[in-house]
Protein backbone atom coordinates (compact mmCIF):
# COMPACT_ATOMS: atom_id res chain seq x y z
CA UNK A 1 0.00 0.00 0.00
CA UNK A 2 1.31 3.16 -1.39
CA UNK A 3 2.04 5.27 1.56
CA UNK A 4 3.55 8.86 0.40
CA UNK A 5 2.50 11.06 -2.80
CA UNK A 6 4.58 12.84 -4.32
CA UNK A 7 2.62 15.55 -6.07
CA UNK A 8 4.61 16.71 -9.30
CA UNK A 9 6.88 14.19 -10.90
CA UNK A 10 8.57 16.80 -12.52
CA UNK A 11 9.62 20.17 -11.49
CA UNK A 12 12.17 23.51 -12.66
CA UNK A 13 13.58 25.89 -11.30
CA UNK A 14 15.92 28.79 -12.21
CA UNK A 15 19.06 28.45 -10.56
CA UNK A 16 19.25 30.91 -7.13
CA UNK A 17 15.35 30.33 -7.21
CA UNK A 18 13.08 28.46 -4.48
CA UNK A 19 13.29 24.72 -4.27
CA UNK A 20 10.14 23.15 -3.18
CA UNK A 21 9.28 19.56 -3.58
CA UNK A 22 5.86 18.03 -2.31
CA UNK A 23 5.43 15.01 -0.42
CA UNK A 24 2.40 13.86 1.73
CA UNK A 25 1.87 10.98 3.78
CA UNK A 26 -1.03 8.95 4.64
CA UNK A 27 -0.05 6.76 7.87
CA UNK A 28 -2.23 7.36 10.90
CA UNK A 29 0.61 6.55 13.68
CA UNK A 30 3.50 8.82 14.56
CA UNK A 31 5.76 8.39 11.07
CA UNK A 32 9.58 8.12 10.05
CA UNK A 33 10.00 10.30 7.12
CA UNK A 34 12.60 10.76 4.95
CA UNK A 35 14.07 12.46 1.82
CA UNK A 36 16.45 11.02 -0.86
CA UNK A 37 18.31 12.24 -3.46
CA UNK A 38 19.41 10.31 -6.67
CA UNK A 39 21.95 11.53 -9.51
CA UNK A 40 22.30 10.14 -12.24
CA UNK A 41 23.26 6.35 -12.52
CA UNK A 42 23.58 6.00 -8.45
CA UNK A 43 22.25 4.50 -6.10
CA UNK A 44 19.74 6.78 -3.47
CA UNK A 45 21.33 9.04 -0.96
CA UNK A 46 20.22 10.30 2.64
CA UNK A 47 19.15 13.94 2.89
CA UNK A 48 17.42 14.03 6.11
CA UNK A 49 14.96 12.13 8.60
CA UNK A 50 12.10 12.89 10.62
CA UNK A 51 11.89 10.97 13.75
CA UNK A 52 9.66 13.52 15.66
CA UNK A 53 12.38 14.90 17.37
CA UNK A 54 11.80 18.17 15.69
CA UNK A 55 9.32 19.53 13.11
CA UNK A 56 11.78 21.18 11.10
CA UNK A 57 14.00 18.59 9.63
CA UNK A 58 17.80 19.85 8.11
CA UNK A 59 19.77 18.00 5.94
CA UNK A 60 22.85 17.98 3.45
CA UNK A 61 23.63 20.65 0.87
CA UNK A 62 21.07 23.21 2.22
CA UNK A 63 18.32 21.10 2.34
CA UNK A 64 15.44 21.24 4.86
CA UNK A 65 11.76 19.57 5.40
CA UNK A 66 9.09 20.80 7.77
CA UNK A 67 6.77 18.11 9.30
CA UNK A 68 2.96 19.36 9.42
CA UNK A 69 0.53 17.08 11.32
CA UNK A 70 -2.48 18.74 10.46
CA UNK A 71 -1.57 18.84 6.68
CA UNK A 72 0.11 15.05 6.41
CA UNK A 73 2.89 16.94 4.95
CA UNK A 74 6.63 16.87 4.95
CA UNK A 75 7.40 18.79 1.84
CA UNK A 76 11.11 19.66 1.14
CA UNK A 77 12.71 22.99 0.18
CA UNK A 78 16.06 24.92 -0.39
CA UNK A 79 16.15 28.79 -0.14
CA UNK A 80 18.44 28.95 -3.23
CA UNK A 81 18.53 26.80 -6.67
CA UNK A 82 22.38 25.35 -7.61
CA UNK A 83 23.26 23.24 -10.59
CA UNK A 84 23.88 20.36 -8.85
CA UNK A 85 20.78 19.80 -7.30
CA UNK A 86 19.39 18.26 -10.31
CA UNK A 87 18.51 14.94 -9.77
CA UNK A 88 15.64 12.37 -8.70
CA UNK A 89 14.17 13.11 -5.37
CA UNK A 90 12.43 10.46 -3.16
CA UNK A 91 10.31 10.67 -0.51
CA UNK A 92 10.00 7.74 2.00
CA UNK A 93 7.83 6.65 4.63
CA UNK A 94 9.11 3.65 7.60
CA UNK A 95 5.21 2.45 8.15
CA UNK A 96 4.30 -1.17 9.93
CA UNK A 97 7.32 -3.21 8.74
CA UNK A 98 8.69 -1.52 5.80
CA UNK A 99 9.68 1.25 3.51
CA UNK A 100 7.58 3.00 1.10
CA UNK A 101 8.97 5.05 -1.33
CA UNK A 102 7.20 8.09 -3.38
CA UNK A 103 7.51 7.65 -7.19
CA UNK A 104 9.72 10.50 -7.55
CA UNK A 105 10.39 14.05 -8.38
CA UNK A 106 12.62 15.13 -11.12
CA UNK A 107 14.49 18.34 -10.34
CA UNK A 108 15.28 20.26 -13.04
CA UNK A 109 17.62 23.10 -12.63
CA UNK A 110 17.79 26.15 -15.62
CA UNK A 111 20.68 28.58 -15.62
CA UNK B 1 31.36 5.56 5.64
CA UNK B 2 28.84 2.63 4.98
CA UNK B 3 29.43 0.87 1.79
CA UNK B 4 26.79 -1.33 -0.33
CA UNK B 5 28.25 -2.94 -3.25
CA UNK B 6 26.39 -4.15 -5.97
CA UNK B 7 28.19 -7.10 -8.61
CA UNK B 8 27.62 -5.66 -11.90
CA UNK B 9 26.84 -1.38 -12.98
CA UNK B 10 24.93 -3.08 -16.22
CA UNK B 11 23.73 -6.57 -16.81
CA UNK B 12 22.13 -8.05 -20.73
CA UNK B 13 21.04 -11.71 -20.18
CA UNK B 14 18.48 -13.34 -22.54
CA UNK B 15 15.07 -14.44 -22.07
CA UNK B 16 14.62 -17.86 -19.79
CA UNK B 17 18.60 -17.43 -17.90
CA UNK B 18 18.99 -18.06 -14.84
CA UNK B 19 20.06 -14.40 -13.62
CA UNK B 20 22.32 -13.67 -10.11
CA UNK B 21 22.84 -9.91 -8.58
CA UNK B 22 24.90 -10.03 -5.85
CA UNK B 23 24.93 -7.31 -3.14
CA UNK B 24 27.45 -6.72 -0.19
CA UNK B 25 27.36 -4.78 2.57
CA UNK B 26 30.31 -3.73 5.34
CA UNK B 27 28.73 -2.36 8.17
CA UNK B 28 27.59 -5.87 10.14
CA UNK B 29 23.91 -4.39 9.36
CA UNK B 30 21.22 -6.79 10.16
CA UNK B 31 18.81 -5.74 8.00
CA UNK B 32 18.96 -6.09 3.77
CA UNK B 33 16.72 -5.41 0.62
CA UNK B 34 16.20 -5.61 -2.65
CA UNK B 35 14.50 -3.08 -4.64
CA UNK B 36 13.64 -2.29 -8.63
CA UNK B 37 13.23 1.56 -9.83
CA UNK B 38 11.06 1.53 -13.15
CA UNK B 39 10.33 5.16 -14.62
CA UNK B 40 6.66 6.56 -12.82
CA UNK B 41 6.60 3.83 -10.31
CA UNK B 42 9.23 4.79 -7.83
CA UNK B 43 10.76 2.03 -6.15
CA UNK B 44 9.17 -1.53 -5.25
CA UNK B 45 10.25 -3.60 -2.66
CA UNK B 46 10.91 -6.95 -4.15
CA UNK B 47 12.39 -8.91 -0.99
CA UNK B 48 13.89 -8.06 2.06
CA UNK B 49 15.89 -10.16 5.02
CA UNK B 50 16.46 -9.05 8.80
CA UNK B 51 18.77 -11.70 9.81
CA UNK B 52 20.88 -13.92 7.86
CA UNK B 53 18.80 -17.19 6.01
CA UNK B 54 15.68 -15.09 7.04
CA UNK B 55 13.71 -13.64 4.18
CA UNK B 56 10.23 -11.91 3.71
CA UNK B 57 8.62 -11.08 0.94
CA UNK B 58 8.02 -7.58 -0.22
CA UNK B 59 5.51 -5.96 -2.49
CA UNK B 60 6.84 -7.73 -5.59
CA UNK B 61 8.12 -10.91 -5.14
CA UNK B 62 6.92 -12.90 -7.60
CA UNK B 63 9.51 -14.01 -10.35
CA UNK B 64 12.38 -13.72 -7.59
CA UNK B 65 13.76 -15.37 -4.93
CA UNK B 66 16.62 -14.27 -2.92
CA UNK B 67 19.39 -15.84 -0.30
CA UNK B 68 21.13 -15.03 2.54
CA UNK B 69 23.74 -17.07 4.18
CA UNK B 70 26.26 -14.13 5.01
CA UNK B 71 25.28 -11.06 7.46
CA UNK B 72 26.96 -9.55 4.90
CA UNK B 73 25.80 -10.55 1.37
CA UNK B 74 22.18 -10.47 0.05
CA UNK B 75 21.69 -12.12 -3.41
CA UNK B 76 18.96 -12.07 -5.92
CA UNK B 77 17.74 -14.39 -8.01
CA UNK B 78 15.76 -14.13 -11.15
CA UNK B 79 14.75 -18.06 -11.58
CA UNK B 80 13.99 -17.47 -15.32
CA UNK B 81 14.39 -14.30 -16.91
CA UNK B 82 11.63 -12.09 -18.65
CA UNK B 83 11.77 -9.00 -20.59
CA UNK B 84 9.50 -7.48 -18.12
CA UNK B 85 11.90 -7.64 -15.24
CA UNK B 86 14.64 -5.75 -17.34
CA UNK B 87 14.88 -2.68 -14.93
CA UNK B 88 17.39 -1.19 -12.33
CA UNK B 89 17.98 -3.09 -9.28
CA UNK B 90 18.50 -1.42 -5.82
CA UNK B 91 20.28 -3.43 -3.10
CA UNK B 92 20.09 -1.26 0.61
CA UNK B 93 20.58 -1.93 4.26
CA UNK B 94 20.17 -0.45 7.16
CA UNK B 95 20.93 -0.73 10.95
CA UNK B 96 17.23 -1.37 11.96
CA UNK B 97 13.94 -1.33 9.91
CA UNK B 98 12.91 2.09 10.63
CA UNK B 99 16.77 3.22 10.04
CA UNK B 100 17.55 5.00 6.69
CA UNK B 101 18.83 2.78 4.61
CA UNK B 102 21.91 3.39 2.41
CA UNK B 103 21.91 2.00 -1.35
CA UNK B 104 24.62 0.54 -3.67
CA UNK B 105 25.26 1.56 -7.04
CA UNK B 106 22.38 0.32 -8.61
CA UNK B 107 22.69 -2.81 -11.52
CA UNK B 108 21.06 -1.87 -14.66
CA UNK B 109 19.38 -5.52 -15.82
CA UNK B 110 18.27 -5.75 -19.55
CA UNK B 111 16.73 -9.29 -20.80
CA UNK B 112 16.09 -9.82 -24.10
Amino acid sequence: AQSVTQLGSHVSVSEGALVLLRCNYSSSVPPYLFWYVQYPNQGLQLLLKYTSAATLVKGINGFEAEFKKSETSFHLTKPSAHMSDAAEYFCADFTGNQFYFGTGTSLTVIP
Amino acid sequence: DVKVTQSSRYLVKRTGEKVFLECVQDMDHENMFWYRQDPGLGLRLIYFSYDVKMKEKGDIPEGYSVSREKKERFSLILESASTNQTSMYLCASSWSPSYEQYFGPGTRLTVT
